[in-house]
């Protein structure tokens, strides 16, 4: 199974601060890696998939880089309303696999 | 807009099945991967399987000795069944929509919780 690392497991930082999320794959997975957003008792969130490519809706300030076993996940300006827990998770081999997870928080 | 909406028993026996069902709503079932995750306390997100709109299925060689997936069309559902269950089992169960471009998940339900207990 490919291993998936988040770092780090959580973080605080001020509204309007850039937040920055990494991930990193135990075997290379090219771009196929998407990014979720998990609020409690919501819905799951798609973010980013294939790595870059911003999901419908998402706002702007929201965005990823990276390819085969590096990626990061980029908040450009916190919000209020970005606290909750992303998870990153790779495609490019069964079974899916998640990262462990990095809560967000505001100071 | 397409929503999902897991339902479920709350509470199961050790040794006993769990059955659960996906509702989908206000979009097709065709075309598109339908999943089964979990997230167990203080655990990663695990995927469990998922079923194509055709029939395939794949596994999570984690739970393929324990786990059916399956799809009732008529009734727009996708079910998970996971048998002999303990209170490892116990989790938050997500069902997802996707396909292989948007890496099986770009909608998901906000889960159903459950908890093996006797």
């Amino acid at each position: 199974d490919v291993q998936m690392t988040q770092s780090p497991s959580s973080l605080s930082a001020s509204v309007g601060d850039g937040v920055t999320i990494s991930c990193q794959a135990s075997q290379d997975i090219g771009t196929s890696l998407n990014w979720y957003q998990i609020k409690p008792r919501n819905a799951p969130k798609l973010l980013i998939y294939d790595a870059s490519l911003l999901a419908s809706g998402v706002p702007s300030r929201f965005s990823g880089r990276g390819s085969g076993t590096h990626f990061t996940l980029t908040i450009t300006s916190l919000q209020p309303e970005d606290v909750a827990t992303y998870h990153c998770q790779q495609y490019d081999n069964l079974p899916l696999t998640f990262g462990g997870g990095t809560k967000v928080d505001t100071k | 807009q397409v929503h999902l909406q897991e339902s479920g028993p709350g509470l199961v026996k050790p040794s006993e099945t769990v059955s659960l069902t996906c509702t989908v709503s206000g979009g097709s079932m065709g075309n598109y991967y339908w999943s089964w995750m979990r997230q167990s306390p203080g655990k990663e997100l695990e995927w469990i399987g998922f079923i194509h709109w055709s029939g395939s299925v794949n596994y999570n060689p984690s739970f393929e000795s324990r786990v059916t997936i399956s799809l009732e069309t008529s009734k727009n559902q996708i079910s998970l069944k996971l048998h002999s269950v303990t209170a490892a089992d116990t989790a938050i169960y997500y069902c997802a929509r996707g396909d292989d471009s948007s890496g099986y998940g770009d909608h998901w339900g906000q889960g159903t919780l459950v908890t093996v207990s006797s």
